[in-house]
Order: C-alpha cells, then structure tokens, then sequence
C-alpha cells in the first residue's frame, strides 16, 4: 500500500532555512502537499505540487520534488519562531480525494 | 468566505457510548472526508462523503460511520465507543473536483474514559 515516512524531528536557530524532507512510495501519486499543525489546531494547508513539477517557490516556502526517488522536500527560509510547528507531507492519487500522510515532522525554532 | 466549522470541539464520553461529531464545510463544497489523529497511528482517513453518497471509505470498524445531507454538511458517528476511539477528529472539505485542494476544520478532540 501507499507509504510516506518523514523525519520526526528538526531543530533550528531562528534565521536559518529549515529543510524538512519526504518520501513516498506511491508512484501514481498526482498531487504532493504540505500541510502544518500548531498545538491544539487542525491542518493548515502551506503549498502543494502537481507531479509533474520540480519545483515550486511560494514567498518563504520552497517545494522540490523529485519523482524518481520518489522524494519531497519543504524547505522554509528565513525561519522563525512562529514556524514552530509539526508539518505533515500528504500524497494523493488522482483517482481519489484520499489523503495518506507521513507521522509529520516537528520542527522546533529556537532564537 | 467562512471555513470549515466543527462541533463540539471537545468531547468526553465512556466506553460503550456513542458519539456524532458533526462536520460544515466551506460553502460551496460538496465534498467532506474524515479523518482520525492519535499519536499511535498518526493521521488516518475514514471516509469521503460527496454529494450525500460514500465515495470512499478506510479501514476502520463498522463501528464508525457517517452520512452527508443535502446542504453537504456531514456527521460521523461512533457507536460502542472504545479507549483506543480516543483522538483528535478532522474534516477536511473540498470541491470535490478533479484537483482538490482540502481545507481542514479545527477537529473535534474526544475522550474515551
């Protein structure tokens, strides 16, 4: 069946980029997205990307993907305490409205 | 537009009870699915309803269940509830169409004593 493992854990100073990677064992994934959690919240939705893309830069938020390793990376510049979150890699085949996700990464930013 | 709303937000009920949870998504959406968060097992999906009909379903016990009305709002029930029942309950809603970018709801968190 359709697997995405994640990292569980980054920390980082406040100011570096953040580099939180993916990956995904579905080849018929159509559609990759990253979602985050604050405490005590439901699922925000940060960015997506078609499959047929490499790459995606939205403001802070970088998405490379590379669909031959099956491997999808988040990266986040200039980060901040407020980026203190868990973040959630989800894949979804074009078939269906299913999303799997990975156990999502903790990403903890210190000053 | 307002987004997704989800009621109760907190929850505390015994083993053997049942629960309904219910779900409105953004207006306009006619497609709602469910979600189970714990620790354990992470996020799980439990069913997509579209347009009042189950268009998918996971893999969990006849125990859990769910419906959509006509103004696609939806409600998931739970019936002889178990410890392990306890989570963290998210809906998500979308369009429904071909991309379909979810929207999560805030979740409802129940507990199972």
């Amino acid at each position: 069946g359709e697997d995405v493992e994640q990292s569980l854990f980054l920390s980082v100073r406040e100011g570096d980029s953040s580099v939180i990677n993916c990956t995904y064992t579905d080849s018929s994934s159509t559609y990759l997205y990253w979602y985050k959690q604050e405490p005590g919240a439901g699922l925000q939705l940060l960015t997506y990307i078609f499959s047929n893309m490499d790459m995606k830069q939205d403001q802070r938020l970088t998405v490379l993907l590379n669909k031959k390793d099956k491997h999808l990376s988040l990266r986040i510049a200039d980060t901040q305490t407020g980026d203190s979150a868990i973040y959630f890699c989800a894949e979804r085949d074009s078939g269906y409205s299913t999303l799997t996700f990975g156990k999502g990464t903790m990403l903890l930013v210190s000053p | 537009k307002a987004g997704v709303t989800q009621t109760p937000r907190y929850l505390i009920k015994t083993r053997g009870q049942q629960v309904t949870l219910s779900c409105s998504p953004i207006s306009g959406h006619r497609s709602v699915s469910w979600y189970q968060q714990t620790p354990g097992q992470g996020l799980q999906f439990l069913f997509e309803y579209f347009s009042e009909t189950q268009r998918n379903k996971g893999n969990f016990p006849g125990r859990f269940s769910g419906r959509q009305f006509s103004n696609s709002r939806s409600e998931m029930n739970v019936s002889t509830l178990e410890l392990g029942d306890s989570a963290l309950y998210l809906c998500a809603s979308s369009s429904g169409d071909s991309y379909n970018e979810q929207f999560f709801g805030p979740g409802t968190r129940l507990t199972v004593l």
